[in-house]
């Protein structure tokens, strides 16, 4: 069974960079049958989409976000990363990492979300 | 910029049908837009309902149903149940490496 699992601050302070690491078990981030995405979801509303990376390290971030995204992926731990630079308390959210499958395009495995207060 | 809309809640009676949509503010949902549904209760991570329009995720129930319906993408929960009161998303695949969310639809099971 495929877990993921968040990992990181849960505060961050106004204008300093968020970092999150997934450290997925039960499959591997070297598949090439998946991207490794992260999405977030303000308290009380709805699912963002953050961006993507590749186990051969390429990515995609949501456009809206892209000046300030940075992923990464470390296939010797089965980990990938997400750093968000220059937050403000718009960034406040419940962050998760997904497993995405290349085929058919869904996430469909989760991990349990970890909350990021961004506040001084 | 294209957003992706659903209504913002609904209200279905036990045993009842209803079918959520999943549209376009500019033109209409295929299936090449790989549809897929996620289903949230409270403090919970979304859980997989359908994906690619209308497959079932494993130890998904039946009554759980995906289409496309003339220009959406479509979830039809046939005899509903008090535990299907949840939040229920779309995301489309709007190609070039990008997914973009729908606003989510709360479900009242009343």
């Amino acid at each position: 069974q495929v877990q993921l699992q968040e990992s990181g601050p849960g505060l961050v302070k106004p204008s300093e960079t968020l970092s999150l690491t997934c450290t997925v078990s039960g499959g591997s981030v070297s598949s090439g049958s998946y991207y490794w995405s992260w999405i977030r979801q303000p308290l009380g509303k709805g699912l963002e989409w953050i961006g993507y990376i590749y186990y051969s390290g390429s990515t995609n971030y949501n456009p809206s976000l892209k000046s300030r995204v940075t992923m990464s992926v470390d296939t010797s731990n089965n980990q990938f990363s997400l750093r968000l630079s220059s937050v403000t308390a718009a960034d406040t959210a419940v962050y998760y990492c997904a497993r995405t499958t290349t085929g058919t395009a869904d996430f469909d495995y989760w991990g349990q979300g970890t909350l990021v207060t961004v506040s001084s | 910029q294209t957003v992706v809309t659903q209504e913002p809640s609904f209200s279905v009676s036990p045993g009842g049908t209803v079918t959520l949509t999943c549209g376009l503010t500019s033109g209409s949902v295929s299936k090449s837009y790989y549809p897929s549904w996620y289903q949230q209760t409270p403090g919970r991570a979304p859980r997989t309902l359908i994906y690619n329009t209308n497959t079932r995720s494993s130890g998904v129930p039946d009554r759980f149903s995906g289409s496309i319906l003339g220009n959406k993408a479509a979830l039809t929960i046939t005899g509903a149940q008090a535990d299907d009161e949840s939040d229920y998303y779309c995301v489309l695949y709007m190609g070039s490496g990008i997914w973009v969310f729908g606003g989510g639809t709360k479900l009242i099971v009343l």
